[in-house]
C-alpha cells in the first residue's frame, strides 16, 4: 500500500524558507490523486496548506498562498513544500498526505516537526 | 472558507460507553464530511468518509451520520484504544478545513 515519508530540516531561522520533501512509496505519484501538505502547531488543530496534482496543477490555502510553493518530482516519486518568510507562528508538525479526488486524506506521513527559531 | 465547529472540545468517558461527537458546518455541505482519529505523536487516521462510509480496516463500532450542516461521529462501545482526538473535515469546497478537534479522555 502507499506510504509517505517526510524529510527536511527540523530548524529554520526566522525570515528564512522552510523546505520539506515527501517521498511516496508503494504507488505512483502520477496516479489520479492529489498530493497535499497539512500542518499542526504544537497542541493545536490541523491546518491544510496546499496540494498538487501530478500534472502540475496546484491548490493553496488562501491564508498561506503568498508564501507557499508545492512542486512534484516524478522521477523521484516525491513532492516538496516551500514556505517562505517564516516566523515562530510557522512552528508545527508538517504532514504530507494523499488526497482522494472526492476530498479525504489517506494515507498520511508520520509528520516532521519544524521549529522556527534563531 | 467553510468553518467546521466540533462539540464538545473534550469529553471523559469509560470503556464500554457510547460516545457521540458533533460537527457543525457554517453552510450546507451535503455529505462532504470526513472524520479522523489522532493519537498523541501520531498522524491522523481516516475513519469515516462521505459522512457515513467506514474506511477499510476501521472497526464497526465507529459510525458517522448527518447531512447539510450537522454531522455526528459515534463510537458504540468505547475501547481503550479509542482514547484519542477526533477531527472532522469538510470536502465540499477545495479550501479544505478541519474542526478544532474533540479529545476523548478516560474517566
Amino acid at each position: 500500500q502507499v506510504q509517505l515519508q517526510e524529510s527536511g530540516p527540523g530548524l529554520v531561522k526566522p525570515s528564512g524558507t522552510l523546505s520539506l520533501t515527501c517521498a511516496v512509496s508503494g504507488g505512483s505519484i502520477s496516479s489520479s490523486n492529489w498530493w497535499s501538505w497539512t500542518r499542526q502547531p504544537p497542541g493545536k488543530g490541523l491546518e491544510w496548506i496546499g496540494e498538487m496534482y501530478h500534472s502540475g496543477t496546484t491548490n493553496y490555502n488562501p491564508s498561506l498562498k503568498s508564501r507557499v510553493s508545492i512542486s512534484v518530482d516524478k522521477s523521484k516519486n516525491q513532492f516538496s513544500l516551500k514556505l517562505s518568510s517564516v516566523t515562530a507562528a510557522d512552528t508545527a508538525v508538517y504532514y504530507c498526505a494523499r488526497r482522494d479526488a472526492t476530498g479525504w486524506f489517506d494515507p498520511w506521513g508520520q509528520g516532521t516537526l519544524v521549529t522556527v527559531s534563531s | 472558507d467553510i468553518q467546521m465547529t466540533q462539540s464538545p472540545s473534550s469529553l471523559s468517558a469509560s470503556v464500554g460507553d457510547r460516545v457521540t461527537i458533533t460537527c457543525r458546518a457554517s453552510q450546507s455541505i451535503s455529505t462532504f464530511v470526513n472524520w479522523y482519529q489522532q493519537k498523541p505523536g501520531k498522524a491522523p487516521k481516516l475513519l469515516i468518509y462521505a459522512a457515513s462510509s467506514l474506511q477499510s480496516g476501521v472497526p464497526s463500532r465507529f459510525s458517522g451520520s448527518g447531512s447539510g450542516t450537522d454531522f455526528t461521529l459515534t463510537i458504540s462501545s468505547l475501547q481503550r484504544e479509542d482514547f484519542a482526538t477526533y477531527y472532522c473535515q469538510q470536502s465540499y469546497t477545495s479550501t479544505w478545513t478541519f474542526g478544532q478537534g474533540t479529545k476523548v479522555e478516560i474517566k
